[in-house]
């Protein structure tokens, strides 16, 4: 069982660039989530998508955020122009979501993005 | 305004030593989950409580869900350095187009030093 796999774990960056943070999730699972992660805010839910389509993303924070899922292994979280305010770990997960929403949430290892 | 207060933010005790770290918010809950992650990786799971007034032991720990579902607490016993993490719980809300999605507490930093 592979797990949920993101790239790269680690990003720098200059602000103004534009940055790809991709996700592979866990085989068979129908919903992705991306999440960010900073001290001040903690653990924040951007955008989660089921059977590949974005099912809420009132969680990002400006249109310089955009994601894809164009199919079921596959997700893109992108920034552009990156900010240094966007320096946070960023979490995919993934999960197979049925009748019982109680299903649990597999994490990545996280993407670190530093913008400078 | 954060959905899930957790408390207390930072804990360090020494090993062997028991604990207790909490979950409250004003709104009910049809079930919580309470996650630990530890550095450089991303939450686990630990348990899901979804009964007003449940009790969930796991070995030393031991979780209880209020008997309003809108609080719960995780207890530790004789704790241990391999039990250092950030303790995070989480809810479920409505999101948009009417499904559900995980919001989670800021955490509890518990190091356990040895």
């Amino acid at each position: 069982d592979a797990g949920v796999i993101q790239s790269p774990r680690h990003e720098v960056t200059e602000m103004g660039q534009e940055v790809t943070l991709r996700c592979k999730p866990i085989s068979g699972h129908n919903s992705l989530f991306w999440y960010r992660q900073t001290m001040m805010r903690g653990l924040e839910l951007l955008i989660y998508f089921n059977n590949n389509v974005p099912i809420d993303d009132s969680g990002m924070p400006e249109d310089r955020f955009s994601a894809k899922m164009p199919n079921a292994s596959f997700s893109t979280l992108k920034i552009q122009p990156s900010e240094p305010r966007d320096s946070a770990v960023y979490f995919c997960a993934s999960s197979l979501v049925g009748e019982d929403y109680n299903s649990p949430l597999h994490f990545g290892n996280g993407t670190r993005l530093t913008v400078t | 305004t954060q959905l899930l207060e957790q408390s207390p933010q930072f804990l360090s005790i020494q090993e062997g030593e028991n604990l207790t770290v909490y979950c409250n918010s004003s709104s009910v809950f049809s079930s919580l989950q309470w996650y630990r992650q530890e550095p450089g990786e991303g939450p686990v799971l630990l348990v899901t409580v979804v009964t007003g007034g449940e009790v969930k032991k796991l070995k030393r720990l031991t979780f209880q869900f209020g008997d309003a579902r809108k609080d719960s607490s995780l207890h530790i016993t004789a704790a241990q350095p391999g039990d250092t993490g950030l303790y995070l719980c989480a809810a479920r809300t409505l999101a948009q187009g009417g499904s559900e999605k995980l919001v989670f507490g800021k955490g509890t930093k518990l190091t356990v030093n040895p």
